[in-house]
């Protein structure tokens, strides 16, 4: 079936380095992805979309790749900071499916002081 | 301040006592969705809406009820709440862009417990 899925549930990082959260994904008609980021006691708050016409996009500190031949995705947060501390998920559109997302089942980063 | 607004925050009830959690959005958005969120499980949908008067099962719709007579709201209504449906409850909504799918924005929950 079709199904997001993220390769590690936990991460821990030392704060100012890099980090690399990853996301596989089985639907190869998914042409929206999303990264939301979801701390404690919070919902879910959108960080960055990609399309499927593209396989890189910049936000601030935040990028996104998409490599569509391996249906993988991936987050990658600059300079980590204590405030990066929460879970992640990804999640997947079709576009001829305006109602499904399907989200990963999140990693949590954390960011050691 | 565009949002997504649920209440309550937090609710206690017990067994097959009928409830609503509330949702209200102010961003006109056509779609709305209800999620609830078990450890290990992530996000998994209950109910969608595309419109007003138009709305579908998602995943885990078993014990819920959703109605939406007006854009801006929609409730989420559960007629006689069990043990099993105690879980963390987030609303969300999205536009439909001018490229298609768009982000969801979500509410900051409803953690609901069932006695």
């Amino acid at each position: 079936g079709e199904s997001v899925g993220l390769h590690l549930p936990t991460l821990s990082v030392q704060e100012g380095d890099n980090s690399i959260i990853n996301c596989a994904y089985s639907n190869s008609a998914s042409d929206y992805f999303i990264w939301y980021k979801q701390e404690s006691g919070k919902g879910p708050q959108f960080i960055i979309d990609i399309r499927s016409n593209m396989d890189k996009r910049q936000g601030q500190r935040v990028t996104v790749l998409l490599n569509k031949t391996v249906k993988h995705l991936s987050l990658q947060i600059a300079a980590t900071q204590p405030g990066d501390s929460a879970v992640y998920f990804c999640a997947e559109n079709s576009g001829t499916s305006y109602d499904k997302v399907i989200f990963g089942p999140g990693t949590s980063l954390s960011v050691i002081p | 301040e565009a949002q997504v607004t649920q209440n309550p925050r937090y609710l206690i009830t017990v067994t097959g006592k009928k409830l609503t959690v509330t949702c209200s959005q102010n961003m006109n958005h056509e779609y709305m969705s209800w999620y609830r969120q078990d450890p290990g499980l992530g996000l998994r949908q209950i109910y969608y809406s595309m419109n007003v008067e138009v709305t579908d099962k998602g995943d885990v719709p078993e014990g819920y009820k959703v109605s939406r007579k007006e854009k801006r709201n929609f409730p989420l209504i559960l007629e006689s709440p069990s043990p099993n449906q105690t879980s963390l409850y987030f609303c969300a909504s999205k536009p439909w862009g001018p490229q298609g799918n768009e982000k969801l924005f979500f509410g900051s929950g409803t953690q609901l417990s069932v006695l």
